[in-house]
């Protein structure tokens, strides 16, 4: 089983539209966990960790659930500009050892 | 320099030739990783290193790849007899000690094998 899996998509959305996506982790004692946006044909960049008590970036929201040992990345109002493949990350043992999964793509159309 | 850096950006190669990568990562990162994606796909993990050691090397796909790291810094990750399926980006991260801190990536080296 994998450490982390995801959903591939691709997600189409209209301009404005609000698009949810989640992943999946195996090991229940993972202690950190990450969102990150990768464009094509560059280097995967942090958008945000993701905090026990779920957290907010403007229009990104972030959240954990430990019981169901998922994931969750919201993002409202969605901009073109979000076209992009959303990586979910998840630290299985705290020992610096980072799993990504394989990205959820999404398409922001006009 | 501020981020991590990768050399070359580019390589073409031919088939059954051997190439080595490079990659530099920022000052004070114990942790570095290696990653490849190939086209449209997502990232593979190859292997991990904390200071120089490297405690999983699980990923790596055959053992015509090996990777070392001197110093606690810059590692290369070297490819013998390279295959065509062996064409990938090949890509590295570091991170500082510590949990929940981020990982940062280079541009990545583009390898072509013809």
């Amino acid at each position: 089983r994998k450490e982390v899996e995801q959903d591939p998509g691709p997600f189409n959305v209209p301009e404005g539209a609000t698009v949810a996506f989640n992943c999946t982790y195996s090991n229940s004692a993972s202690q950190s966990f990450f969102w990150y946006r990768q464009d094509c044909r560059k280097e995967p960049k942090l958008l945000m960790s993701v905090y026990s008590s779920g957290n907010e970036d403007g229009r990104f929201t972030a959240q954990l659930n430990r019981a169901s040992q998922y994931i969750s990345l919201l993002i409202r109002d969605s901009k073109l500009s979000d076209s992009a493949t959303y990586l979910c990350v998840v630290n299985p043992t705290g020992a610096n050892n980072l799993f990504f999964g394989t990205g959820t793509r999404l398409t922001v159309i006009p | 320099g501020a981020g991590v850096s990768q050399s070359p950006s580019n390589k073409v190669t031919e088939k059954g030739k051997d190439v080595e990568l490079r990659c530099d990562p920022i000052s004070g990162h114990t942790a570095l990783y290696w990653y490849r994606q190939s086209l449209g796909q997502g990232l593979e993990f190859l292997i991990y290193f904390q200071g120089n050691s490297a405690p999983d090397k699980s990923g790596l796909p055959s053992d015509r790849f090996s990777a070392e790291r001197t110093g606690g810094s810059v590692s290369t990750l070297t490819i013998q007899r390279t295959q065509q399926e062996d064409s990938a980006v090949y890509l590295c991260a570091s991170s500082s000690p510590g949990m929940n801190t981020e990982a940062f990536f280079g541009q990545g080296t583009r390898l072509t094998v013809v």
